[in-house]
């Protein structure tokens, strides 16, 4: 069974960084891409970041581009999201997914429980 | 660009069915999309794959309850037999080459 569980949130002041973690176990992590996605209060889901199996490939939504880096260890299972220069509408709580890319459609199949991050001073 | 319009809410009696759509923007009628549930205080799950054919193949352990269609650029999420645990969110996603991976804005379905 695929299990996903994010650590590492908590309350940060604007301008502040906060790094989050997903470990990862009951799959093959390395073969898949992995995603974050997030869910500001009272808002929709919002795709943040992807990376590659391999993480030679990554991808970001443009209101964080430049500010948050997505990495992975494939040795530990592990996925991050490093995110420096928080603003308050980073505050929601971010999901770790794993992020199936087949022909035809690419999507999430397996979602963590979130960790929550708040921004404010 | 690649948008995906949903209706905020729907509602349906204890037992009755739902039927949730969500609509692919002018020139992407043939992609397929994935619909997710989220209930309150948990993560997503991820329920289904849907193409433009109808044709769809759901997630691990996902009742029978749940299934799709497609008509155009539509493509639904129909809920038979509601039970009051799913009173939940429902997205759906999809994702084009070039652009960012795409969520619809949501339907906040209510078992009444």
């Amino acid at each position: 069974e695929v299990h996903l569980v994010e650590s590492g949130g908590g309350l940060v002041q604007p301008g502040g960084s906060l790094r989050l973690s997903c470990a990862a176990s009951g799959f093959s992590f390395g073969a898949y891409w992995m995603s974050w996605v997030r869910q500001a209060p009272g808002k929709g889901l919002e795709w943040v970041a992807n990376i590659k199996q391999d993480g030679s490939e990554k991808y970001y939504v443009d209101s964080v581009l430049g500010r948050f880096i997505i990495s992975r260890d494939n040795a530990a299972s592990s996925l991050d999201l490093q995110m420096n220069s928080l603003r308050a509408e980073d505050s929601a709580v971010y999901y770790c997914a794993r992020f199936r890319v087949t022909y035809g459609l690419s999507y999430c199949d397996s979602w963590g429980q979130g960790a929550r991050v708040t921004v404010s001073s | 660009h690649l948008v995906l319009t949903q209706s905020p809410s729907a509602s349906a009696s204890l037992g009755a069915s739902v039927k949730l759509t969500c609509t692919l923007s002018e020139g992407y009628s043939s992609y397929a999309i994935a619909w997710h549930q989220h209930q309150p205080e948990k993560g997503p799950r991820f329920l289904m794959k849907l193409n433009s054919d109808g044709t769809h193949s759901k997630g691990d352990g996902i009742p029978d309850r749940f299934s799709g269609s497609s008509s155009g650029a539509e493509r639904y999420l129909i809920i038979s037999r509601l039970q009051s645990e799913d009173e939940a969110d429902y997205y759906c996603q999809t994702w084009a080459t070039g652009s960012p991976v795409v969520f619809g804005g949501g339907t906040r379905v209510t078992v009444l």
